[in-house]
């Protein structure tokens, strides 16, 4: 099993649309969690972190389940520039030290 | 301000050759890292640094090798460079927070390596 393991898509949606990425993880002591996101070419940067209660930035929410070890991000309102891959990031303690561990990623494009 | 640079952003080389790729961080982060992205645009960790501990992915070849002269530079050079080591190579750097908390990573903006 994959560390971090995400739907790689495509997700083909529309402008205006919700579209809603899941990831799950393998390291129950895991303790940092984001996503990224990486445009076509350019490096990854971060879109945002995930707490444990949940957050929400703008159109983007994140919520984070301990328990059943996955991560979700939610994309309200779609928009043309939301086209890019989505990386789930987690720390991964332990046997490979405090290592951030990237997810395959989730293509996005928005269609208008 | 560049965050974390590297260069160069691209090489193109042949098989067989040495290379190496720098890269520099001005975030006075304690952790540096060398990522590899292949074709098949997955990011794999190569090795995470810091000033006390280098910590390697096991499946990275011994050809691989990070050289850090100070805090802020963590160097990636590669000897007897091969086909398959065609990738694109990101830098990346971090704040350790407490116990196994980290901040988020920056990254460079990477090299696209070819081998011929």
């Amino acid at each position: 099993r994959k560390e971090v393991e995400q739907d790689p898509g495509p997700f083909n949606v529309p402008e205006g649309a919700t579209v809603a990425f899941n990831c799950t993880y393998s390291n129950s002591a895991s303790q940092s969690f984001f996503w990224y996101r990486q445009d076509c070419r350019k490096e990854p940067k971060l879109l945002m972190s995930v707490y444990s209660s949940g957050n929400e930035d703008g159109r983007f929410t994140a919520q984070l389940n301990r328990a059943s070890q996955y991560i979700s991000l939610l994309i309200r309102d779609s928009k043309l520039s939301d086209s890019a891959t989505y990386l789930c990031v987690v720390n991964a303690p332990g046997n490979a030290g405090n290592m951030l561990t990237f997810g395959g990623g989730t293509r996005l494009m928005v269609k208008p | 301000d560049t965050a974390v640079s590297q260069t160069p952003k691209y090489l193109v080389t042949q098989m067989g050759n040495d290379k190496s790729i720098k890269c520099e961080q001005n975030l006075g982060h304690d952790t540096m890292y060398w990522y590899k992205q292949d074709s098949k645009k997955f990011l794999k960790i190569m090795f995470s640094y810091n000033n006390k501990e280098l910590i390697i992915n096991e499946t990275v070849p011994n050809r691989f090798s990070p050289k850090s002269p100070d805090k802020a530079h963590l160097n990636l050079h590669i000897n007897s460079l091969e086909l398959g080591d065609s990738a694109v190579y990101f830098c990346a750097s971090s704040q350790d927070g407490e116990g196994w908390r980290n901040t988020e990573a920056f990254f460079g903006q990477g090299t696209r390596l070819t081998v011929v």
